[in-house]
């Protein structure tokens, strides 16, 4: 069984510009989170996917994010404007009910 | 606010011995926790987890205690190996798909 995928693994891009990251979640997930690490600090939540519907997205940092799952297959999550904070880590994650929840490889995001 | 914390950012062992690594939570609410394993350049890999009804827990080689008194958790490593150098994670849940992590703590097995 394939695990959660991200792509791509890293992406280095200038404030003010526009990132597009990728998760294709394990086969038959319906619930898909993103979460991200910001300067060697905890892992945050940011938002919790019921096949296509946001169930969570309480950990959303603002308006600049935008998260999407169209047809509850694999999400994207983009970043417009770009900002020098939201450099990091950025995880997926997926699960057949709301535990055990299995992560991708994250993609490192660095703002110039 | 909520938080789940660890009392130490590193540990250092030696190859065979046993490792604890502790991590405090805030929240008493939560009724699950699970403990993350992540490599250098990998996502945090799922190790062992436990519900609130619990106090212990036991894998392959891994334990995991629960002290809901003292809002306590721990992970114990037992015959330490250099494969489990990492830096692991605990993490809370309460009646929902929200994990909420603490900061860390990197292990480092000496051969």
């Amino acid at each position: 069984e394939a695990g959660v995928t991200q792509f791509p693994s890293h992406s280095v891009i200038e404030k003010g510009q526009t990132v597009t990251l990728r998760c294709d979640p394990i086969s038959g997930h319906d619930n898909l989170y993103w979460y991200r690490r910001v300067m060697g600090k905890e892992i945050k939540f940011l938002l919790h996917f019921v096949k296509e519907s946001k169930q969570d997205e309480s950990g959303m940092p603002n308006n600049r994010f935008l998260a999407e799952r169209t047809g509850g297959t694999y999400s994207t999550l983009k970043v417009q404007p770009a900002e020098l904070e939201d450099s990091g880590v950025y995880f997926c994650a997926s699960s057949r009910v709301e535990r055990e929840q299995f992560f991708g490889p994250g993609t490192r995001l660095t703002v110039l | 606010g909520e938080s789940v914390g660890l009392h130490l950012p590193t540990l250092s062992v030696q190859e065979g011995d046993n490792s604890i690594i502790n991590c405090a939570y805030s929240n008493s609410a939560s009724d699950y926790f699970i403990w993350y394993k992540q490599e250098s350049g990998k996502g945090p890999q799922f190790i062992i987890d436990i519900r609130s009804n619990m106090d212990k827990r036991q894998g392959q080689r891994v334990t995991v205690l629960l002290n809901k008194t003292v809002k306590h958790l721990s992970l114990q490593i037992a015959a330490t190996q250099p494969g489990d150098s990492a830096v692991y994670f605990c993490a809370e849940s309460n009646q929902g798909g929200k994990l909420i992590f603490g900061q860390g703590t990197e292990l480092s097995v000496k051969p």
